[in-house]
């Protein structure tokens, strides 16, 4: 049972250029969340989502991002036009319900803004 | 506004003593704790945690305290080992509304010297 699939690892990209991450949750997950880690500071969360539905999008900045978690295939979070700003380790944790229970972290993808 | 509080950016203790991490939260509606430890350039690891319940789970060395009237929880590891030497996030969650994301707490990391 593989754990929870994050690529890439790593993503370079140029100011203003889009950043598509994404993450594969563990089988039998149904619930997918995003959070962003800044440099010295802790886990921030971005957005909770379960198949085909945002549930909760509190933590998302305004502009420029967006999440989707589809039917088939990964959940996306997507970045435009980045800027340095956006620069951080954005991990993706799954769980098998919604409350009272632990999720599952992928590695994470280390987005650097040059 | 951080809603859960880790007050000790480090600790270091003696491999063999006991290491306590300390973390305490604000908002009475949480009602389900947990204990992440984290390796540089790596996702969390759930650790352990606990249910309001409860005021005590223990699993091998690793055993979480809650007093629900203080908002404190903390993270004991007896013995401290060498391998333990990683970043313990705190973080909790309620059951409703925009409580049911998990919050975070910033992190302590603990350094276990031989």
């Amino acid at each position: 049972n593989a754990g929870v699939m994050q690529n890439p690892r790593h993503l370079v990209r140029r100011r203003g250029q889009e950043a598509r991450l994404r993450c594969s949750p563990m089988k039998g997950h149904s619930h997918v969340y995003w959070y962003r880690q800044l440099p010295e500071e802790g886990l921030k969360f971005m957005v909770y989502l379960q198949k085909e539905n945002i549930i909760d999008e509190s933590g998302m900045p305004k502009e420029r991002f967006s999440a989707e978690f589809p039917k088939e295939g990964p959940s996306i979070l997507r970045i435009q036009q980045v800027v340095r700003g956006d620069s951080a380790a954005y991990f993706c944790a799954s769980s098998q319900r919604q409350l009272n229970t632990e999720a599952f972290f992928g590695q994470g993808t280390r987005l650097t803004v040059v | 506004d951080q809603q859960v509080k880790q007050n000790s950016p480090s600790l270091s203790v003696q491999e063999g003593r006991i290491s306590i991490l300390n973390c305490d939260y604000t908002n009475s509606m949480f009602d389900y704790f947990l204990w992440y430890k984290k390796y540089p350039a790596e996702g969390p690891t759930f650790l352990i945690s606990i249910s309001s319940i409860k005021d005590k789970n223990e699993d091998g060395r690793f055993t979480v305290f809650l007093n629900k009237s203080a908002k404190h929880l903390s993270l004991h590891i007896v013995p401290s080992q060498p391998g333990d030497s990683a970043v313990y996030f705190c973080a909790a969650s309620g059951n409703a509304g925009n409580n049911r994301k998990l919050i975070w707490g910033l992190g302590t990391s603990l350094a276990v010297n031989p």
